[in-house]
């Protein structure tokens, strides 16, 4: 399978408090995306590590990458209600055909 | 506006009938893809497309239908509607390689 497998299914968490997403992939990748997608919305692209970097951070999300575990991390510090959302990981590049193929992805809610 | 457009926003088709889904970008990005998502099974690729006059079947083409004329337009035609193509529909495009993927807001399609 060409997905990323995201874990947990589903995740709840009061507000100010860090949320840890973690991704699974298969094959060898150039780079792993994470989007949000609001409830009836467009995925919204939020970070791309490459495969040559262990750490990213925006804002508040912090991306790791262990490529020789073949698994990657999303950290959202101080979550807020509005971080309520389901989450995906995509693994990309030449062995993927430069397309993107999506898990179910981790549903989060994040309680005020 | 600049961005990713998708129309109609919201569709109700008989089954039998042909409705086509329209997606139009103005980055004059290489790619676009056209993803179904239902309850339970996330986001599935339909047809992508890695410029004009180049298409390719994703995970789940049968019953559709794509063209890319010019790099801004992608329709996504459903020749005979069915049930089972209910569905919430999603475009997206991209410059490729180490470049996110951005969404159009996407169509809610019912067939009856």
């Amino acid at each position: 399978s060409q997905q990323g497998e995201e874990d947990p299914q589903a995740l709840s968490i009061q507000e100010g408090e860090n949320a840890t997403m973690n991704c699974s992939y298969k094959t060898s990748i150039n780079n792993l995306q994470w989007y949000r997608q609001n409830s009836g919305r467009g995925l919204v692209h939020l970070i791309l590590i490459r495969s040559n970097e262990r750490e990213k951070h925006s804002g508040r999300l912090r991306v790791t990458l262990d490529t020789s575990k073949k698994s990657s991390s999303l950290l959202i510090t101080a979550s807020r209600a509005a971080d309520t959302a389901s989450y995906f990981c995509a693994p990309g590049g030449m062995e993927y055909g430069n397309k993107l193929v999506f898990g179910a992805g981790t549903i989060l809610r994040v309680k005020s | 506006d600049a961005g990713i457009t998708q129309s109609p926003r919201y569709k109700i088709t008989e089954t039998g009938r042909q409705v086509t889904l329209m997606c139009h970008q103005t980055w004059s990005h290489s790619y676009m893809f056209w993803y179904r998502q239902d309850l339970g099974h996330g986001l599935r690729l339909i047809y992508y497309s890695a410029a004009a006059d180049i298409t390719d079947k994703g995970e789940v083409p049968d019953g559709y239908v794509v063209s890319r004329s010019k790099t801004e337009n992608f329709p996504l035609t459903l020749e005979s509607a069915t049930r089972s193509q209910t569905s919430v529909y999603f475009c997206a495009s991209s410059d490729g390689g180490n470049y996110g993927y951005t969404f159009g807001s996407g169509t809610r399609l019912t067939v009856v």
